[in-house]
């Protein structure tokens, strides 16, 4: 079975640019998590899609924004990109169920800002 | 509040057993993970534990819980030098339906 895969794998972008990433979970997984990874803050959680529609989120402003498609896929758009956005993004997908939920993770895609 | 707290460095010789300690906040979580991150990748699920258990085994992985003190362990037998990696604690934080991680732990493997 096919894992967690994140595209691109490595970004560079300006200030003030927007950035698109994308995430295609685990077959038949429909929830999708996605988390900032940087030194000083640790992997913090941005926010979870599950059939289409946003479940949880975290505390980002509305800079990030993100949506999933009907089959399951998920896009994580950052605009007016800062210089704090430089970070590893990773994504996550599971069944979305109750009780265990285990999430499984793609390599992340890692965005530098300049 | 959400809270998962585990010391930032293990530094361990190759051949002895590593322990990596969590100290976790929400009493409900109904489980508990432990994963794994190499330098240049995404985490990779190495265990989990259900909160209605003490211990699990997984070959070199044991993961002991301490409920009572809201405290998560995992122990790694016979340390290898492909151990070396960051290792993050999480709890399943029920009331938010969200997972919440640890900052990381980085295991360095001593020859």
């Amino acid at each position: 079975k096919a894992g967690v895969t994140q595209t691109p794998r490595y970004l560079i972008k300006t200030r003030g640019q927007q950035v698109t990433l994308s995430c295609s979970p685990i077959s038949g997984h429909r929830s999708v998590s996605w988390y900032q990874q940087t030194p000083g803050q640790g992997l913090q959680f941005l926010f979870e899609y599950f059939s289409e529609t946003q479940r949880n989120k975290g505390n980002f402003p509305g800079r990030f924004s993100g949506r999933q498609f009907s089959n399951s896929r998920s896009e994580m758009n950052v605009s007016t990109l800062e210089l704090g956005d430089s970070a590893l993004y990773l994504c996550a997908s599971s069944f979305g169920g109750q009780g265990a939920d285990t999430q499984y993770f793609g390599p992340g895609t890692r965005l530098t800002v300049l | 509040g959400e809270d998962v707290e585990q010391s930032l460095f293990l530094s361990v010789r190759e051949g002895d057993s590593s322990v990596i300690n969590c100290t976790y906040t929400d009493s409900s979580s109904t489980y508990l993970y432990w994963y794994k991150q190499e330098p240049g990748a995404g985490l990779q699920l190495l265990t989990y534990i259900f909160s209605n258990m003490d211990m699990k085994q997984d070959q070199r992985l044991t993961v002991l819980l301490n409920k009572k003190d809201k405290h998560l362990s995992l122990r790694i037998a016979d340390t290898q030098t492909g151990d070396s990696a960051i290792y993050f604690c999480a709890e399943d934080y029920s009331s938010a339906s969200k997972i919440i991680f640890g900052s990381g732990t980085r295991l360095s493997i001593r020859p």
